[in-house]
Protein backbone atom coordinates (compact mmCIF):
# COMPACT_ATOMS: atom_id res chain seq x y z
CA UNK A 1 0.00 0.00 0.00
CA UNK A 2 1.16 3.53 -0.92
CA UNK A 3 1.58 5.54 1.71
CA UNK A 4 0.14 8.82 0.28
CA UNK A 5 -2.39 7.63 -2.17
CA UNK A 6 -4.36 9.97 -5.20
CA UNK A 7 -6.75 9.42 -7.90
CA UNK A 8 -4.47 9.65 -10.96
CA UNK A 9 -7.53 10.97 -13.02
CA UNK A 10 -7.44 12.66 -15.33
CA UNK A 11 -10.06 14.94 -13.32
CA UNK A 12 -12.17 16.91 -16.20
CA UNK A 13 -14.74 19.85 -14.35
CA UNK A 14 -16.25 22.58 -16.61
CA UNK A 15 -14.81 26.29 -16.33
CA UNK A 16 -16.54 27.66 -12.94
CA UNK A 17 -17.52 24.03 -11.64
CA UNK A 18 -15.41 23.06 -8.09
CA UNK A 19 -13.27 20.45 -8.53
CA UNK A 20 -12.20 18.04 -5.36
CA UNK A 21 -9.04 16.87 -5.46
CA UNK A 22 -8.81 13.86 -2.79
CA UNK A 23 -6.03 12.09 -1.03
CA UNK A 24 -5.57 9.42 1.63
CA UNK A 25 -2.36 8.50 3.95
CA UNK A 26 -1.59 5.60 5.76
CA UNK A 27 0.76 7.47 8.34
CA UNK A 28 -1.67 7.67 11.52
CA UNK A 29 0.50 10.51 13.38
CA UNK A 30 0.90 12.59 10.00
CA UNK A 31 0.74 15.97 11.35
CA UNK A 32 1.58 18.17 8.22
CA UNK A 33 -0.54 18.08 5.07
CA UNK A 34 0.55 20.10 2.11
CA UNK A 35 -1.16 20.69 -1.75
CA UNK A 36 1.10 21.08 -4.56
CA UNK A 37 -0.11 22.70 -8.23
CA UNK A 38 2.56 21.32 -10.69
CA UNK A 39 1.79 23.03 -14.57
CA UNK A 40 3.17 20.68 -17.36
CA UNK A 41 6.83 20.27 -17.59
CA UNK A 42 7.44 23.15 -14.52
CA UNK A 43 8.29 22.55 -10.89
CA UNK A 44 5.75 21.94 -7.81
CA UNK A 45 4.79 25.07 -6.16
CA UNK A 46 3.08 25.35 -2.57
CA UNK A 47 -0.84 26.02 -2.94
CA UNK A 48 -2.21 25.31 0.94
CA UNK A 49 -0.43 23.36 3.83
CA UNK A 50 -3.08 22.20 6.74
CA UNK A 51 -2.11 20.88 10.31
CA UNK A 52 -5.57 20.67 11.89
CA UNK A 53 -9.14 19.07 11.05
CA UNK A 54 -11.22 21.04 9.51
CA UNK A 55 -11.30 23.26 6.76
CA UNK A 56 -8.72 26.02 6.04
CA UNK A 57 -9.65 28.27 3.28
CA UNK A 58 -7.36 30.79 0.65
CA UNK A 59 -9.48 32.33 -1.84
CA UNK A 60 -10.94 30.05 -4.20
CA UNK A 61 -8.78 26.65 -2.85
CA UNK A 62 -10.14 25.09 0.44
CA UNK A 63 -8.30 22.27 2.44
CA UNK A 64 -9.77 19.65 4.19
CA UNK A 65 -8.31 17.82 6.76
CA UNK A 66 -9.91 14.70 8.79
CA UNK A 67 -7.59 12.74 10.70
CA UNK A 68 -9.61 10.04 12.25
CA UNK A 69 -10.38 9.12 8.01
CA UNK A 70 -6.65 9.79 7.32
CA UNK A 71 -8.34 11.99 4.38
CA UNK A 72 -7.32 15.26 3.16
CA UNK A 73 -8.94 17.21 -0.04
CA UNK A 74 -8.80 20.09 -1.97
CA UNK A 75 -11.81 21.87 -3.05
CA UNK A 76 -11.22 24.53 -6.25
CA UNK A 77 -13.95 26.83 -6.08
CA UNK A 78 -14.79 28.55 -9.81
CA UNK A 79 -12.54 26.59 -11.32
CA UNK A 80 -10.23 28.45 -14.31
CA UNK A 81 -8.62 26.86 -17.39
CA UNK A 82 -5.54 28.38 -15.93
CA UNK A 83 -6.19 25.48 -12.57
CA UNK A 84 -5.44 22.83 -15.18
CA UNK A 85 -2.40 21.17 -13.52
CA UNK A 86 -1.51 18.09 -11.91
CA UNK A 87 -2.09 18.65 -7.89
CA UNK A 88 0.07 17.12 -5.34
CA UNK A 89 -0.76 15.87 -2.35
CA UNK A 90 2.24 15.73 0.26
CA UNK A 91 2.29 14.39 3.77
CA UNK A 92 5.06 14.78 6.41
CA UNK A 93 5.35 11.17 7.93
CA UNK A 94 6.09 9.43 11.20
CA UNK A 95 10.12 9.78 10.10
CA UNK A 96 10.09 13.50 9.51
CA UNK A 97 10.10 13.12 5.67
CA UNK A 98 7.48 14.55 2.95
CA UNK A 99 5.88 12.07 1.28
CA UNK A 100 4.30 12.78 -1.97
CA UNK A 101 1.35 11.23 -3.74
CA UNK A 102 1.73 10.24 -6.90
CA UNK A 103 -0.57 13.31 -8.23
CA UNK A 104 -4.10 13.97 -10.04
CA UNK A 105 -4.37 15.81 -13.20
CA UNK A 106 -7.44 18.14 -13.06
CA UNK A 107 -8.40 19.65 -16.82
CA UNK A 108 -10.64 22.84 -16.74
CA UNK A 109 -12.57 23.23 -19.95
CA UNK A 110 -13.53 26.44 -21.32
CA UNK B 1 16.63 35.26 -9.71
CA UNK B 2 15.41 31.94 -9.44
CA UNK B 3 15.66 31.17 -5.14
CA UNK B 4 16.51 27.54 -5.89
CA UNK B 5 18.82 26.61 -9.23
CA UNK B 6 19.62 23.53 -10.83
CA UNK B 7 22.64 22.43 -13.57
CA UNK B 8 22.31 21.13 -15.99
CA UNK B 9 18.62 21.77 -16.81
CA UNK B 10 18.53 18.93 -19.90
CA UNK B 11 21.41 16.09 -20.07
CA UNK B 12 21.68 12.83 -22.44
CA UNK B 13 24.30 10.17 -21.02
CA UNK B 14 25.20 7.10 -22.19
CA UNK B 15 25.03 3.82 -20.12
CA UNK B 16 27.82 3.37 -17.15
CA UNK B 17 29.06 7.27 -17.66
CA UNK B 18 29.63 9.30 -14.40
CA UNK B 19 26.92 12.38 -14.24
CA UNK B 20 26.74 15.13 -11.44
CA UNK B 21 23.51 17.48 -11.33
CA UNK B 22 24.05 20.45 -8.87
CA UNK B 23 21.29 22.68 -7.26
CA UNK B 24 22.27 26.09 -5.63
CA UNK B 25 19.66 27.83 -3.44
CA UNK B 26 19.35 31.72 -2.07
CA UNK B 27 16.60 31.31 0.26
CA UNK B 28 19.11 30.63 3.60
CA UNK B 29 17.69 27.04 4.13
CA UNK B 30 19.67 24.26 6.15
CA UNK B 31 17.01 21.34 4.10
CA UNK B 32 17.54 20.42 0.71
CA UNK B 33 16.43 17.22 -0.96
CA UNK B 34 16.75 15.67 -3.97
CA UNK B 35 13.94 13.87 -5.53
CA UNK B 36 13.09 12.05 -8.88
CA UNK B 37 9.92 12.16 -10.66
CA UNK B 38 8.30 9.66 -13.20
CA UNK B 39 4.92 9.02 -15.03
CA UNK B 40 2.65 8.06 -12.42
CA UNK B 41 4.94 7.28 -9.20
CA UNK B 42 4.83 11.00 -8.18
CA UNK B 43 7.74 12.14 -6.36
CA UNK B 44 10.41 10.50 -4.58
CA UNK B 45 12.76 11.12 -2.69
CA UNK B 46 16.61 10.10 -3.03
CA UNK B 47 18.59 11.76 -0.50
CA UNK B 48 18.08 14.45 2.03
CA UNK B 49 20.34 16.70 3.93
CA UNK B 50 19.41 18.80 7.16
CA UNK B 51 22.81 20.77 7.39
CA UNK B 52 26.54 20.71 5.68
CA UNK B 53 27.48 17.54 8.34
CA UNK B 54 24.26 15.81 7.27
CA UNK B 55 23.33 13.27 5.06
CA UNK B 56 20.50 11.11 4.90
CA UNK B 57 19.27 8.12 2.38
CA UNK B 58 15.97 8.35 1.26
CA UNK B 59 13.47 6.12 -0.88
CA UNK B 60 15.53 5.07 -3.28
CA UNK B 61 19.50 6.32 -3.01
CA UNK B 62 20.59 2.80 -4.69
CA UNK B 63 22.44 3.95 -7.60
CA UNK B 64 23.18 7.77 -6.46
CA UNK B 65 25.22 9.64 -4.25
CA UNK B 66 25.28 13.02 -2.91
CA UNK B 67 27.70 15.98 -1.44
CA UNK B 68 26.64 18.71 0.60
CA UNK B 69 29.59 21.36 -0.49
CA UNK B 70 28.21 24.18 1.49
CA UNK B 71 24.44 25.30 3.15
CA UNK B 72 23.68 26.73 -0.26
CA UNK B 73 24.74 23.56 -2.78
CA UNK B 74 23.67 20.19 -2.36
CA UNK B 75 25.07 18.14 -5.33
CA UNK B 76 23.65 14.39 -7.07
CA UNK B 77 25.47 11.85 -8.29
CA UNK B 78 24.98 8.60 -10.52
CA UNK B 79 28.40 6.86 -9.99
CA UNK B 80 27.52 4.38 -13.26
CA UNK B 81 24.18 5.81 -15.10
CA UNK B 82 21.86 3.21 -16.19
CA UNK B 83 18.46 3.51 -18.02
CA UNK B 84 16.24 3.50 -15.70
CA UNK B 85 17.61 6.41 -14.16
CA UNK B 86 16.54 8.19 -16.89
CA UNK B 87 14.18 10.90 -14.86
CA UNK B 88 13.25 14.36 -13.94
CA UNK B 89 15.30 15.46 -11.27
CA UNK B 90 14.09 18.14 -8.83
CA UNK B 91 15.99 19.91 -5.61
CA UNK B 92 14.31 21.26 -2.97
CA UNK B 93 15.12 23.29 -0.02
CA UNK B 94 12.79 24.01 3.23
CA UNK B 95 13.14 25.25 6.53
CA UNK B 96 13.34 23.92 9.90
CA UNK B 97 10.59 24.00 12.38
CA UNK B 98 7.18 23.04 12.87
CA UNK B 99 4.84 25.46 9.92
CA UNK B 100 8.00 25.71 8.47
CA UNK B 101 8.33 22.34 6.13
CA UNK B 102 7.22 24.08 2.75
CA UNK B 103 9.40 22.90 0.43
CA UNK B 104 10.73 25.28 -2.71
CA UNK B 105 11.64 23.48 -5.46
CA UNK B 106 14.03 24.10 -8.23
CA UNK B 107 13.41 23.66 -11.98
CA UNK B 108 14.25 20.24 -12.43
CA UNK B 109 16.99 18.96 -14.32
CA UNK B 110 15.76 16.29 -17.47
CA UNK B 111 18.11 13.16 -17.35
CA UNK B 112 18.11 10.57 -20.05
CA UNK B 113 20.09 7.52 -19.99
CA UNK B 114 21.16 6.00 -23.19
Amino acid sequence: QKEVEQNSGPLSVPEGAIASLNCTYSDRVSQSFFWYRQYSGKSPELIMSIYSNGDKEDGRFTAQLNKASQYVSLLIRDSQPSDSATYLCAVIDNNNDMRFGAGTRLTVKP
Amino acid sequence: DADVTQTPRNRITKTGKRIMLECSQTKGHDRMYWYRQDPGLGLRLIYYSFDVKDINKGEISDGYSVSRQAQAKFSLSLESAIPNQTALYFCATSDLGIGQETQYFGPGTRLLVL
